[in-house]
């Protein structure tokens, strides 16, 4: 059982170029998340999904697109990078249903744009 | 939408003593209250959470208590420990959205 796996690790790129993060996990929740981390802003959610084919945004959705084909994978594409979204980036996942379930983080992307 | 804030930004005690952080929400509809630990390089983990049907809930040295009413909410940890050195988020939601909104941080320093 690896929980909520990311990658990369590290990613630096230049101005325009695109990428994908990949986020997956292995314990068949429904519900997953994307976050950026600034330093003094904490958490900030980015979009979210309740389900296969289901994708809604968040708090700071320009300049990323997401997708859920399947329950185990979400990842997060950057369309056009620019330097404001050097960040880390978290991945979550947990249960849906009623009365809150705890949210589990993947380890993290560090993503640097130059 | 839901806002969190979050006080102290950053807190040092000594070693023994007890930390306490404050959190805020806004939403009303708000009724789930996670709290996140993240060392330094590493992901969040939940800690303790509360639901809006109870008052406190206590684990251990850590523990929450939740003010409806007022709509604030606060994490206390006793007898403070090196390694409780970290940062703690607090979170909102309210559980029929599912979406988590974050506090914007505080850094617990522990000194031996």
């Amino acid at each position: 059982n690896a929980g909520v796996t990311q990658t990369p690790k590290f990613q630096v790129l230049k101005t325009g170029q695109s990428m994908t993060l990949q986020c997956a996990q292995d314990m068949n929740h429904e519900y997953m998340s994307w976050y950026r981390q600034d330093p003094g802003m904490g958490l900030r959610l980015i979009h979210y999904s309740v389900g296969a084919g289901i994708t809604d945004q968040g708090e700071v959705p320009n300049g990323y697109n997401v997708s859920r084909s399947t329950t185990e994978d979400f990842p997060l594409r950057l369309l056009s990078a620019a330097p404001s979204q050097t960040s880390v980036y978290f991945c979550a996942s947990s249960m849906t249903g009623g009365g809150g379930t705890e949210a589990f983080f993947g380890q993290g992307t560090r993503l640097t744009v130059v | 939408g839901e806002n969190v804030e979050q006080h102290p930004s950053t807190l040092s005690v000594q070693e023994g003593d007890s930390a306490v952080i404050k959190c805020t929400y806004s939403d009303s509809a708000s009724n789930y209250f996670p709290w996140y630990k993240q060392e330094l390089g590493k992901r969040p983990q939940l800690i303790i959470d509360i639901r809006s049907n109870v008052g406190e809930k206590k684990d251990q040295r850590i523990a929450v208590t939740l003010n409806k009413t007022a709509k604030h909410f606060s994490l206390h940890i006793t007898e403070t420990q090196p390694e409780d050195s970290a940062v703690y988020f607090c979170a909102a939601s309210n559980t029929g959205f599912q979406k988590l909104v974050f506090g914007t941080g505080t850094r617990l320093l522990v000194s031996p």
